[in-house]
């Protein structure tokens, strides 16, 4: 059974920094892209970023490029997201899912996904 | 930029039929994913590339798309499928896109 467990959310001020985790289990995680999607409260999904199963293939939504990076250790089988100049309208719910189609990034689709991690900014 | 447009909300008497609209610039062209969403849980995918259905989900979920639509519909609507309903696309330029969420309520 495929598991996805986030971890690393938490308050943190404006302009700060947070990485958050996400442990993967029941599947070969090399093997496939894995993203961050996240939800503000009350609100729909966002995608926010993807990265392909060796790691070198990267993608990101416009409004996080620049202080958001995505990584993977696949000798750990955890997928990252490091934040960072975080601000307001970063708070959301961050989930992460793993891509159906391998080895392909794009034009694929999510699925299973964790229970999420939220993220709150705010003074 | 290519965006996705869901109604807000949907109703449907129980037992009767839901059908949930994603409507996009030529979105028959692409592949259209479906997610469901209880409160407090997180997405769940019922319909992948506009009309499969992965394993565990019921026959009741079907998908459609052509021209600038795609539909979600649920046949034979249940208390249990009440939720949060999202379409997916992915787009050449934007890579992901989401519609903005339907919540259906059944009667």
């Amino acid at each position: 059974e495929v598991q996805l467990l986030e971890s690393g959310g938490g308050l943190i001020q404006p302009g700060g920094s947070l990485r958050l985790s996400c442990a993967a289990s029941g599947f070969t995680f090399n093997n496939y892209a894995m993203t961050w999607v996240r939800q503000a409260p009350g609100k729909g999904l966002e995608w926010v970023s993807i990265i392909g199963g060796r790691g070198t293939t990267t993608y990101y939504t416009d409004s996080v490029r620049g202080r958001f990076t995505i990584s993977r250790d696949n000798s750990e089988n955890t997928l990252y997201l490091q934040m960072n100049s975080l601000r307001a309208d970063d708070t959301a719910v961050y989930y992460c899912a793993k891509a159906v189609r391998t080895p392909t990034v794009t034009d694929n689709w999510f699925d299973p996904w964790g229970q999420g991690t939220l993220v709150t900014v705010s003074s | 930029s290519y965006e996705l447009t869901q109604p807000l909300s949907v109703s449907v008497a129980q037992g009767q039929t839901a059908r949930i609209t994603c409507e996009g610039n030529n979105i028959g062209n692409k592949n259209v994913h479906w997610y469901q969403q209880k409160t407090g849980q997180a997405p769940l995918l019922v319909i992948y590339r506009d009309s499969d259905r992965p394993s565990g989900i019921p026959e009741r979920f079907s998908g459609s798309n052509s021209g600038n639509t795609a539909t979600l519909t649920i046949n034979r609507a249940q208390a249990g499928d009440e939720a949060d309903y999202h379409c997916l696309v992915w787009d050449s330029r934007l890579h992901w896109v989401f519609g903005g969420g339907t919540k259906l309520t059944v009667l």
